[in-house]
């Protein structure tokens, strides 16, 4: 089963506000409210940043917020700052035989 | 605060068994609602799910690797491990350890990640 699509890259000065999507089908993102999403910064590894499509874990910024709409779930990311510039990656359950699916990864370059 | 860490060979030839454990302290493997499993990223690519054991022995793979892929679990030593049989190049890669939560489906923790080069 194919990888879930995410913009390559995506760019915000400090203190914008940025969005990256993720879209898969009705058999992971549209199905489910299983969607979380993963900060990676180079050479490190990814950090939980949100799951169940909306929830942030203990510790995480309320900078962060994710959302959902048909089969498209979003991450963003208020008042950019220098640290938030990192890959990252939403995940999905699937009711298919793969049960995992991420996305290909985004870049965010906070400019 | 649960911690995790992958251990094993850096360099596997091509053709063999690619064996990496990941040990989990700060908690059992054996309590709450989780699974464990191993995911992979190539070199500036984005990450691929391997596959899943829960402590009772049940595991899930990926179909794409399942004839290749053993994953098992040892509760006594707070350990699970991944077995990649008949490695080729393209298995290069960093190989994560990662908690999984059956309520959620999230992975909360992960491992620092191990480099595992694939090379004669």
């Amino acid at each position: 089963q194919s990888a879930l699509t995410q913009p390559a890259s995506v760019s915000g000065s400090p203190g914008q506000s940025i969005t990256i999507s993720c879209t898969g089908t009705s058999s992971d993102v549209g199905g489910y409210n299983y969607v979380s999403w993963y900060q990676q910064h180079p050479g490190k590894a990814p950090k939980l940043m949100i799951y169940e499509v909306s929830n942030r874990p203990s510790g995480v910024s309320n900078r962060f917020s994710g959302s959902k709409s048909g089969n498209t779930a979003s991450l963003t990311i208020s008042g950019l700052q220098a640290e938030d510039e990192a890959d990252y990656y939403c995940s999905s359950y699937t009711s298919s035989s793969t049960y995992v699916l991420f996305g290909g990864g985004t870049k965010l370059t906070v400019l | 605060q649960v911690q995790l860490q992958e251990s094993g060979p850096g360099l596997v030839k091509p053709s063999q068994t690619l064996s990496l454990t990941c040990t989990v302290s700060g908690g059992s493997i054996s309590s709450g609602s989780y699974y464990w499993s191993w995911i992979r990223q190539p070199a500036g690519k984005g990450l691929e799910w391997i596959g899943r054991i829960y402590t009772s022995g049940s595991t899930n793979y990926n179909p794409s690797l399942k004839s290749r892929v053993t994953i098992s679990v040892d509760t006594s030593k707070n350990q699970f491990s991944l077995k990649l049989s008949s490695v080729t190049a393209a298995d290069t890669a960093v190989y994560y350890c990662a908690r999984g939560t059956t309520v959620t489906l999230d992975f909360d923790y992960w491992g620092q990640g191990t480099l595992v080069t694939v090379s004669s």
